[in-house]
């Protein structure tokens, strides 16, 4: 049982490139989330899916974009990379939010852009 | 966004000593959330608190959701070099989930 899987682990850009962070669990999971953590920060919510053909804002959406086409993946994309989306990104999921079901995460694709 | 205050930044202890770390809130919660991130991991929920004045016990770790709603404890009793990590507090309002900003320990053998 995989659970999370996140894709590359690393990767460098330039400013402008435009790349797809890879998300896909296993677990038949409703709803998936993208997460970015900054050196010494907690976790900030990017953009969340409860299901396949839906995605919200979380907190910080700005300069990314997602997709949900079915329930296993949950992409994240960046349109024109910049310095300050430098950052470790993580995708997790969870089985429902009806009492905050537990999020498994994924090890995190870290992202610098240069 | 919301505001999840953790304290302390970080703590270095022995091997045996008890640990307390806490998490505050200028915002009222329905849920208080504790994880461990591990170097080059995702964090891990440690403990789960949905009720004001919860006290919940996993294992060693021992975790309060405040009766204001507003703050959250977490105890580590005895600690060994293994909870070495960043311990973070969450909440949740809705779908919007929120982190603090974590306390990094460190326990010397």
């Amino acid at each position: 049982n995989a659970g999370v899987t996140q894709t590359p682990k690393f990767r460098i850009l330039k400013i402008g490139q435009s790349m797809t962070l890879q998300c896909t669990q296993d677990m038949n999971h409703n709803y998936m989330y993208w997460y970015r953590q900054d050196p010494g920060m907690g976790l900030k919510l990017i953009y969340y899916s409860v299901g396949a053909g839906i995605t919200d804002k979380g907190e910080v959406p700005n300069g990314y974009n997602v997709s949900r086409s079915t329930t296993e993946d949950f992409p994240l994309r960046l349109e024109l990379a910049a310095p300050s989306q430098t950052s470790v990104y993580f995708c997790a999921s969870s089985k429902s939010l009806a009492r905050v079901d537990i999020q498994y995460f994924g090890a995190g694709t870290r992202l610098s852009v240069l | 966004g919301q505001q999840l205050n953790q304290s302390p930044q970080s703590m270095f202890i022995q091997e045996g000593e008890d640990v307390s770390m806490n998490c505050t809130s200028s915002s009222i919660f329905n849920t208080w959330l504790w994880y461990k991130q591990d170097p080059g991991e995702g964090p891990v929920l440690l403990i789960a608190l949905y009720k004001a004045g919860e006290l919940t016990s996993n294992g060693r770790l021992t975790a309060q959701f405040g009766i204001t709603r507003k703050d959250s404890f977490l105890n580590i009793s005895a600690s060994i070099p293994s909870d070495v990590g960043i311990y973070f507090c969450a909440s949740t309002t809705g779908n919007q989930f929120y982190f603090g900003t974590g306390t990094s320990l460190t326990v010397i053998p």
